[in-house]
């Protein structure tokens, strides 16, 4: 059975600053990495999708790496402010979605 | 709103009561998914549908639970005679054919509560 899994599994930080989750994946079967962000009571909304080794994506003061030889993922935010509170999912895509059980975070004012 | 959207939004049953969601999908996409998701846990896989050909289920999709997509757009979900352990939140997803390495779009999301 496929294993994704994200750390932390939850962290506070304060406006302002700066923070990274990472993902980990089987790095076999592998065709692409999607990250998403779910805000309590919204969808999940899609942030990246990742398929090439060393792919760098970024998007405002969000970005992410991927490194499919030793099966990680990074999500960098920049400047963190309170919209940014919610789980960070990350998904391996290969057969089948497997999600991994999400990163909480929570961006005190 | 041309996103994917659920109803209900919120469900209350009690034990051994049938519920059935629905989902509607973004009106060009082939693909619709089921998720089950619990706290703490991740969205795992329930079933997949192509067009109306239900082309996958989990081996979490015990017999209680069924899912149809009848004419290939929207697509219900039902769970009999429903279990505590059955409470979560169902999340249903669609995407193009052609999207992107299968890039989703999520509902809201249905949260069951089985008392």
């Amino acid at each position: 059975i496929l294993n994704v899994e994200q750390s932390p599994q939850s962290l506070h930080v304060q406006e302002g600053d700066s923070t990274n989750f990472t993902c980990s994946f089987p790095s076999s079967n592998f065709y692409a990495l999607h990250w998403y962000r779910w805000e309590t009571a919204k969808s999940p909304e899609a942030l990246f999708v990742m398929t090439l080794n060393g792919d760098e994506k970024k998007k405002g003061r969000i970005s992410a790496t991927l490194n499919t030889k030793e099966g990680y993922s990074y999500l960098y935010i920049k400047g963190s402010q309170p919209e940014d509170s919610a789980t960070y999912l990350c998904a391996h895509y290969g057969q089948n979605f497997v999600f991994g059980p999400g990163t909480r975070l929570s961006v005190l004012p | 709103d041309t996103g994917v959207s659920q109803d209900p939004r919120h469900k209350i049953t009690k034990r051994g009561q049938n519920v059935t969601f629905r989902c509607d999908p973004i009106s060009e996409h082939n693909r619709l998914y089921w998720y089950r998701q619990t706290l703490g846990q991740g969205p795992e896989f329930l079933t997949y549908f192509q067009n109306e050909a239900q082309l996958e289920k989990s081996r979490l999709l015990s017999d209680r639970f069924s899912a149809e997509r009848p004419k290939g757009s929207f697509s219900t979900l039902e769970i009999q005679r429903t279990e505590q352990g059955d409470s979560a939140m169902y999340l249903c997803a669609s995407s193009p054919v052609s999207g992107i390495a299968n890039e989703q779009f999520f509902g809201p999301g249905t949260r069951l509560t089985v008392l």
